[in-house]
C-alpha cells in the first residue's frame, strides 16, 4: 500500500522555468490537496480537490495551477517559477473530507528556485 | 487564518507525560478539533480528533473542556520520538459547517529530553 506518493523529491529550477509537482494516491481518496511549507512556518493551502473534474482556491493559490482528471492524481503545476516559491510542496488526501476524518500526507516535494 | 493558539516550544523528560495545550474559543458547535504532529521534515501525521467528549487512541489521549474553548493532548509517556512540531487544528468549512479544510497553524515544537 503505496499511500500518497510524490514525484520529484528534490527539485532545482531556475527563475521563470516551469514544471510540475506530481501526486498520486492508490486509496481511493475523493479529496486530494497541497500545501507548501516555509522554513520555521506551518502549512499553507495552496489548491485543493473533492474529486476528478474538481477544484478549488486554497489560501496561497498564486503562481499555481491545478487539475484533477482521475481520482488517482492531482498534479501541480508552476507555469513561470520565482524564488519566493522556494519551499517544500506536500500533497495529502482524505477519504470525503478532512473535517471528517484522516488527511494522509506524502513524504513531500523540496523546490529550489534561483 | 488559524482559528487556534498554541505555546511555540514545551520540553517533556524522557518517560513523562507531555500535555500539549490549545485554546480554540472561536471554534463553533459542530466543528471538530484535530491534532497532527510533524517529525523533523516528514509530512504531518494524524494524532488523534474529538468534538466534545474525551478520546483516546494509541497514541495520545484529547481532553475537551467542556465549554470546547481549549482542550490538551496528551502523550501519556513520551519518548524521544516523540519529539515533533505539534498541530491543533479546527477546520475552516467552506459551505457553512459540513465541509472543511484544514489550515495548520505554527504549532508547538515539543522536545523530548533524555
Amino acid at each position: 500500500n503505496a499511500g500518497v506518493t510524490q514525484t520529484p523529491k528534490f527539485q532545482v529550477l531556475k527563475t521563470g522555468q516551469s514544471m510540475t509537482l506530481q501526486c498520486a494516491q492508490d486509496m481511493n481518496h475523493e479529496y486530494m490537496s497541497w500545501y507548501r511549507q516555509d522554513p520555521g512556518m506551518g502549512l499553507r493551502l495552496i489548491h485543493y480537490s473533492v474529486g476528478a473534474g474538481i477544484t478549488d482556491q486554497g489560501e496561497v493559490p498564486n503562481g499555481y495551477n491545478v487539475s484533477r482528471s482521475t481520482t488517482e492524481d492531482f498534479p501541480l503545476r508552476l507555469l513561470s517559477a520565482a524564488p519566493s516559491q522556494t519551499s517544500v510542496y506536500f500533497c495529502a488526501s482524505s477519504y470525503i473530507y478532512p473535517n471528517t476524518g484522516e488527511l494522509f500526507f506524502g513524504e513531500g516535494s523540496r523546490l529550489t528556485v534561483l | 487564518d488559524a482559528k487556534t493558539t498554541q505555546p511555540p516550544s514545551m520540553d517533556c523528560a524522557e518517560g513523562r507525560a507531555a500535555n500539549l495545550p490549545c485554546n480554540h474559543s472561536t471554534i463553533s458547535g459542530n466543528e471538530y478539533v484535530y491534532w497532527y504532529r510533524q517529525i523533523h521534515s516528514q509530512g504531518p501525521q494524524y494524532i488523534i480528533h474529538g468534538l466534545k467528549n474525551n478520546e483516546t487512541n494509541e497514541m495520545a489521549s484529547l481532553i475537551i473542556t467542556e465549554d470546547r474553548k481549549s482542550s490538551t493532548l496528551i502523550l501519556p509517556h513520551a519518548t524521544l520520538r516523540d519529539t515533533a512540531v505539534y498541530y491543533c487544528i479546527a477546520p475552516v468549512p467552506w459551505d457553512g459547517g459540513s465541509q472543511g479544510n484544514l489550515i495548520f497553524g505554527k504549532g508547538t515544537k515539543l522536545s523530548v529530553k533524555p
